[in-house]
């Protein structure tokens, strides 16, 4: 089983509709949590770092759920730029290690 | 804040000959900074773990004398392919860390580089 794992996709989806991935983790001393995004061959960005509470930045929400093991990504009114990989990093406890998963791949389609 | 620099952007090679990338913390200081490939569709491979003033720690399977890493002071990392062959040819892409900041704290990465090996 993999570290971290994503559902690859593609999702593709109309502008303006509401759009959800989740992320898996296998080890429980995983502490820390993000969301990148990557576009075509570019570096990975921060999207957004994950909090217990959950948080919220504009149009995208995070959730953390520790004793399911799992975080996921909200995308509320979807735009086309908003197409391009997303990326979920977690990192061990204890340690500067960073494992990232496969991606999830959205496509925002006009 | 916190911008990583990373220098070439691309370059192509012929096969045998060495390739030295640069990563630059701009803004801040990085005891620490990740080296990374990724092949197309792929996700990022983490390579080695690159510790300011001290030996790089290398992932299983990566090899240590053909990825050269040097890691020379709080903002400059440095990663030489020696002998670059055409299964090389990926994207690398290096990310740091800022010091002094707790465990837990997001990674900041450079532009990447595109390496083609011809």
């Amino acid at each position: 089983r993999k570290e971290v794992e994503q559902d690859p996709g593609p999702f593709n989806v109309p502008e303006g509709a509401t759009v959800a991935f989740n992320c898996t983790y296998s080890n429980s001393a995983s502490q820390s949590f993000f969301w990148y995004r990557q576009d075509c061959r570019k570096e990975p960005k921060l999207l957004m770092s994950v909090y217990s509470s959950g948080n919220e930045d504009g149009r995208f929400t995070a959730q953390l759920n520790r004793a399911s093991q799992y975080i996921s990504l909200l995308i509320r009114d979807s735009k086309l730029s908003d197409s391009a990989t997303y990326l979920c990093v977690v990192s061990l406890s204890g340690t500067y290690k960073y494992i990232f998963g496969t991606g999830t791949r959205l496509k925002v389609l006009a | 804040g916190a911008v990583v620099s990373q220098h070439p952007s691309w370059v192509i090679c012929k096969s045998g000959t060495s390739v030295k990338i640069e990563c630059r913390s701009l803004d801040f200081q990085a005891t620490t900074m990740f080296w990374y490939r990724q092949f197309p569709k792929q996700s990022l491979m983490l390579m080695a773990t690159s510790n300011e003033g001290s030996k790089a720690t290398y992932e299983q399977g990566v090899e240590k004398d053909k990825f050269l890493i040097n890691h020379a002071s709080l903002t400059l990392s440095t990663l030489t392919v020696t002998s670059a062959h055409p299964e090389d040819s990926s994207f690398y892409i290096c990310s740091a860390r800022v010091a002094q900041t707790g465990l837990g704290s997001p990674l900041h990465f450079g532009n990447g580089t595109r390496l083609t090996v011809t």
